[in-house]
């Protein structure tokens, strides 16, 4: 299976700053890598797709980059409604794996 | 626009079979591929499998040996059964519309809003 592994698994922010939060791929993934936004109870809402496409509907102080092996989120000042937790995707290779999320503080 | 929604039994004896079925409607059931996922309380996400047509199918090795998903393109329909479950089956179980492989267009952008499934006897 391929491992996704995110970092930093939590951090805080202020609003206004910028956050980068990074998926790492134990193998190249080419660019199938999604970026979920999941608030508690609530469904995963994708965010960014094929590793930098921004999901209709989605502000665009969200970008995604990278491809291989490496991949970063970006969020531009951080609006309140951002604090939540981050997930990415691989679906390259099945089994298709999440990484574990980063919870976005205040 | 496509939309989902879960429904099944909040609770499951352990050593009996989950089932689950997931209501498309605003599209056909055999224009997408369709994926299950499932997030145990107070943890991350995990990929269960995707269906495509009922006859095309990939699931998660650690669940391959209990897990089995189908279409019913009549009643516009998925289902997903477990069997076997025990406490570690205890989640949220969400489907989601997915895309052909090496295609992102579709993958996991709708999502229904879940079904919690909790084991216990």
């Amino acid at each position: 299976d391929i491992q996704m592994t995110q970092s930093p698994s939590a951090m805080s922010a202020s609003v206004g700053d910028r956050v980068t939060i990074t998926c790492r791929a134990s193998q190249d993934i080419k660019n199938f890598l999604v970026w979920f936004q999941q608030k508690p109870g609530k469904v995963p809402r994708r965010l960014i797709y094929a590793s930098s496409s921004l999901q209709s509907g989605v502000p665009s102080r969200f970008s995604g980059s990278g491809s291989g092996t490496e991949f970063t989120l970006t969020i531009s000042n951080l609006q309140p409604d951002d604090f939540a937790t981050y997930y990415c995707l691989q679906h390259d290779s099945y089994p298709h794996t999440f990484g574990q999320g980063t919870k976005l503080e205040i | 626009q496509v939309q989902l929604q879960e429904s099944g039994p909040g609770l499951v004896k352990p050593a009996e079979t989950l089932s689950l079925t997931c209501t498309v409607s605003g599209g056909s059931i055999r224009s997408y591929y369709w994926t299950w996922i499932r997030q145990p309380p107070g943890k991350g996400l995990e990929w269960i499998g995707f269906i495509y047509d009922s006859g095309n199918t990939n699931y998660n090795p650690s669940l391959r040996n209990r897990v089995t998903m189908s279409v019913d393109t009549s009643d516009n329909e998925l289902s997903l059964n477990l069997r076997s479950v025990t406490a570690a089956d205890t989640a949220v179980y969400y489907c989601a519309r997915a895309d052909q492989p090496s295609y992102s267009y579709y993958y996991m952008d709708v999502w229904g809003e879940g079904t919690t499934v909790t084991v216990s006897s």
